[in-house]
């Protein structure tokens, strides 16, 4: 069974980090491209982020390119954010999700919140 | 603003269809057959229901199904029943700088 288990989330003040994790279970972790969508309070999905499977190739959405880094560890199976320069917009709760095969998101994590208020 | 416009709202009562519609431009639902759509609970993680626009992933009732015409996209759901009440969410591929695009997302309500 496919298992996502995302941490990290947090209230930090504007300007300032977190990382969140994303554990995964139950699948060959390294073949798969992992992503991160968020969905701020009462609003919609968001996508943020999108990594390959080897780590080789990274993708972003505007609004946080040059601020947030996706990464991955293979060998520990977990997906990695950091999120830098954070924003009050940036307030949301992040999920990770895997795509096994198309331009689709097969699986969720339940979401880690991150609040940014000061 | 959202990518993909989707209405606020719809609602039915058990057993009758619905349909929420999904609507882009060519460079996503238009240009792709790579539209998506995703169930979300209040305090869930969004649950994928349609993908590449008409397929249903395994477990995934035989009531929901997906279309696409031109730049809208659309999803039925047939023979409502009182767990659909949720909120749906469309997805697109995008040639855009930004890989996937979402709508707004639609509130089912089942009267």
């Amino acid at each position: 069974e496919v298992q996502l288990v995302e941490s990290g989330g947090d209230l930090v003040q504007p300007g300032g980090s977190l990382r969140l994790s994303c554990a995964a279970s139950g699948f060959t972790f390294s073949s798969y491209a992992m992503s991160w969508v968020r969905q701020a309070p009462g609003k919609g999905l968001e996508w943020v982020s999108s990594i390959s499977g080897s780590g080789g190739r990274t993708y972003y959405a505007d609004p946080v390119k040059g601020r947030f880094a996706i990464s991955r560890d293979n060998s520990k199976s977990t997906l990695y954010l950091q999120v830098n320069s954070l924003r009050a917009e940036d307030t949301a709760v992040y999920y990770c999700a895997i795509r096994t095969q198309g331009y689709y998101f097969d699986y969720w994590g339940q979401g880690t919140l991150v609040t940014v208020s000061s | 603003q959202s990518a993909l416009t989707q209405p606020a709202s719809v609602s039915g009562s058990p057993g009758q269809s619905i349909t929420i519609s999904c609507t882009g431009t060519s460079s996503d639902v238009g240009g792709y057959n790579y539209v998506s759509w995703y169930q979300q609970h209040p305090g869930k993680a969004p649950k994928l229901m349609i993908y590449d626009v008409s397929n249903r992933p395994s477990g995934v009732s035989n009531r929901f199904s997906g279309s696409k015409s031109g730049n809208t996209a659309s999803l039925t759901i047939s023979g409502l029943q009182a767990e659909d009440e949720a909120d749906y969410y469309c997805s697109s591929h995008t040639s855009g700088s930004t890989s996937w695009v979402f709508g707004g997302g639609t509130k089912l309500t089942v009267l």
